[in-house]
């Protein structure tokens, strides 16, 4: 299995900070990663595919890079409402993984 | 609207059976892959299952593989998960979730709200 691994696994910014989140597949996934929000209580939700793709009606503030092993997720401007943990997803082989979350909280 | 929705979740004792149900609404069901993914309490999520459009190829996690079973009714718009044998380790909540594509695995575009499954005694 491909294993997903993200950093940090918890991270306090305050409102206006840009905030980076890490996610290093254990194998080349060229750019099969997508990237989830789930806020407490909730289904996650589709941020970025394919690395990079903003899906349809996400605020621009979001953006997704990387390719081969090594992925990145911004938040450019942290708002009150990004509160949530984040998850990184590969599907290049199945079974499909998804890296341990992090949790990302207002300082 | 667009949704899916999940149901039949509940407490089951150990090695019994139970079968979850996923109603998708305001989109063209038939068209679509689909999958389940649960969530451990507290924990991360894992993919459970996959099963293409016309319910043709599926594919299992290991932890389940053998006792889950994933199918659809195209004309009822419905996913199924039949779990047989179940244990303490398959607690969680159990979401659908639709994949943009309808004959391989890319990504979770639509989420159902999820059904909780405890295994207990």
């Amino acid at each position: 299995d491909i294993q997903m691994t993200q950093s940090p696994s918890s991270l306090s910014a305050s409102v206006g900070d840009r905030v980076t989140i890490t996610c290093q597949a254990s194998q080349d996934i060229n750019n099969y990663l997508n990237w989830y929000q789930q806020k407490p209580g909730k289904a996650p939700k589709l941020l970025i595919y394919d690395a990079s793709n903003l899906e349809a009606g996400v605020p621009s503030r979001f953006s997704g890079g990387g390719s081969g092993t090594d992925f990145t997720f911004t938040i450019s401007s942290l708002q009150p409402e990004d509160i949530a943990t984040y998850y990184c997803q590969q599907y290049h082989i199945l079974p499909i993984t998804f890296g341990q979350g992090t949790r990302l909280d207002i300082k | 609207q667009v949704q899916l929705v999940e149901s039949g979740g509940g407490v089951v004792q150990p090695g019994r059976s139970l079968r979850l149900s996923c109603a998708a609404s305001g989109f063209s069901f038939s068209r679509h892959a689909m999958h389940w993914v649960r969530q451990a309490p507290g924990k991360g999520l894992d993919w459970v299952a996959f099963i293409s459009y016309d319910g043709s190829n599926n594919y299992y996690a290991d932890s389940v593989k053998g006792r889950f079973t994933v199918s659809r009714d195209n004309s009822k718009k419905t996913l199924y998960l039949q779990m047989n044998s179940l244990g303490a380790e398959d607690t969680a909540v159990y979401y659908c979730a639709r994949d943009p594509h309808s004959n391989s695995w890319y990504w979770f575009d639509l989420w159902g709200q999820g059904t909780l499954v405890t295994v207990s005694s």
